[in-house]
């Protein structure tokens, strides 16, 4: 069974940094590249970046939200894709999920439950 | 940026009864969107991809049409179990993008 798992979710105040991780089983994670989304409170699904698979070149890509303060990495020993968050602003509370993305296009089969993060002073 | 535009915002529908629920994109996005079903405090839930295609486990029920720029999701008979926001996603071009999601309500 495939399962996604969020962790890192903290209450943090603007300015500063958080690491997300997101642990998958139940398929070979090293095949498929990830996504990270976030939902703000109450409002709808934003994609905020992407990491392609090895086969791929591990490339990255990012929204113009978050692009210079976000990155996304992976380790495929663990089955870890991580999003470091720096610089962070209030309008980054939201939860956060990361998402499996389709072996063969750009949709996402798989999601995880989220996480939350809250930035505020 | 293509933008993806949802209609109507809340469509009130009664248990048994056809829900219709549309999609526009800002340019073309050929075959290349998928729809999403979300219920409160859940992560979202892959119902249609290619358009038309419906995902692993996802009810005949559900369907999906449309190309270019138009899209469809009709849920033809709506289950208690149906109630939940509904969002189309581009995966086009970069950025992925959302529509602004359609929530469907027990009338």
């Amino acid at each position: 069974e495939v399962q996604l798992v969020e962790s890192g979710g903290a209450l943090e105040q603007p300015g500063r940094s958080l690491r997300l991780s997101c642990t998958a089983s139940g398929f070979t994670f090293g095949d498929y590249g990830m996504s990270w989304f976030r939902q703000a409170p109450a409002k709808g699904l934003e994609w905020v970046g992407f990491i392609r698979s090895k086969a791929y070149g591990g490339t990255t890509e990012y929204a113009a939200s978050v692009k210079g303060r976000f990155s996304i990495s992976r380790d495929d020993s663990k089955s870890v894709a991580y999003l470091q968050m720096n610089s962070l602003k209030t309008e980054d509370t939201a939860v956060y999920y990361c998402s499996r993305r389709s072996i063969s296009s750009g949709y996402y089969d798989y999601w995880g439950q989220g996480t939350l993060v809250t930035v505020s002073s | 940026e293509i933008v993806m535009t949802q209609s109507p915002a809340t469509v009130s529908v009664s248990p048994g009864e056809r829900a219709t629920l549309s999609c526009r994109a800002s340019q073309s996005v050929s075959s290349n969107l998928a729809w999403y079903q979300q219920k409160p405090g859940q992560a979202p839930r892959l119902l249609i991809y290619g358009a038309s295609t419906r995902a692993t486990g996802v009810p005949a029920r559900f369907s999906g049409s449309g190309s270019g720029t138009e899209f469809t999701l009709t849920i033809s008979s709506l289950q208690s179990e149906d109630f939940a926001v509904y969002y189309c996603q581009q995966y086009n071009s970069w950025p992925w993008t959302f529509g602004q999601g359609t929530k469907v309500e027990i009338k």
